[in-house]
């Protein structure tokens, strides 16, 4: 268990829905990042929030957006779903303070399926 | 742009016998941190082992241990005395050094297969 919680585990939606995954880090770490596993992409980093403020922004699509809440949970939301945005979506945390191998844990992800 | 690269899709091996995947990357920075993550049949991706690019020894844990050439630009793992519960696609992966760009650039993985 790698302190990191997702939630849901698995989502199933129709297109053009929307959904919010949700992500709480482990205790004390107050970067989160998200990732998107799909078979034809393999893992990409989406985007990555620090104590509440968006850090960096990978190939997030704008239909997708993010939060990170005072309480460190963070919340990814995707829009206007198509087929392919079927896949696992991971959430990591790290600590996020400057220096050191800041070494990413990893939740169970999210597995979701746009029908 | 950093780029992780894995050429072996998929690797078998006997239990209890000793397995070497491979990874090569490209980068321009010197300060950065390799990983190597597991993700069972279960999809958690769990962190095997992570080297540090200033650091020359190479690291170890338990029956994992990497090979880091840093000028080469190759940082295989090894894992000896194979077990069943080896089983896993293994992920290289690439953190830079640099603050705010701390985001994980992965391989394509490779598909580790253990023959009982």
């Amino acid at each position: 268990d790698s302190g990191v919680t997702q939630t849901p585990k698995h989502l199933i939606t129709a297109t053009g829905q929307r959904v919010t995954l949700r992500c709480s880090p482990r205790s004390g770490d107050l970067s989160v990042y998200w990732y998107q596993q799909s078979l034809d992409q393999g893992l990409q980093f989406l985007i990555q929030y620090y104590n509440g403020e968006e850090r960096a922004k990978g190939n997030i699509l704008e239909r997708f957006s993010a939060q990170q809440f005072p309480d460190l949970h963070s919340e990814l939301n995707l829009s206007s779903l198509e087929l392919g945005d079927s896949a696992l979506y991971f959430c990591a945390s790290s600590v996020g303070s400057s220096g050191g191998h800041q070494t990413q844990y990893f939740g169970p992800g999210t597995r979701l399926l746009v029908l | 742009a950093q780029t992780v690269t894995q050429s072996q899709p998929e690797m078998s091996v006997q239990e209890a016998e000793t397995v070497t995947l491979s990874c090569t990357y490209d980068t321009s920075e010197s300060d950065y941190y390799l990983f190597w993550y597991k993700q069972p049949p279960s999809r958690q991706m769990i962190l095997v082992i992570r080297q540090e690019a200033y650091k020359q020894q190479n690291a170890t844990e338990n029956r994992f241990s990497v090979n880091f050439q840093k000028a080469a630009k190759s940082f295989s793992l090894k894992i000896s005395d194979s077990q069943l519960g080896d089983a896993a696609m293994y992920f290289c992966a690439y953190r830079s050094g640099n603050f705010g760009n701390e985001k994980l650039t992965f391989g394509t993985g490779t598909r580790l297969t253990i023959i009982p």
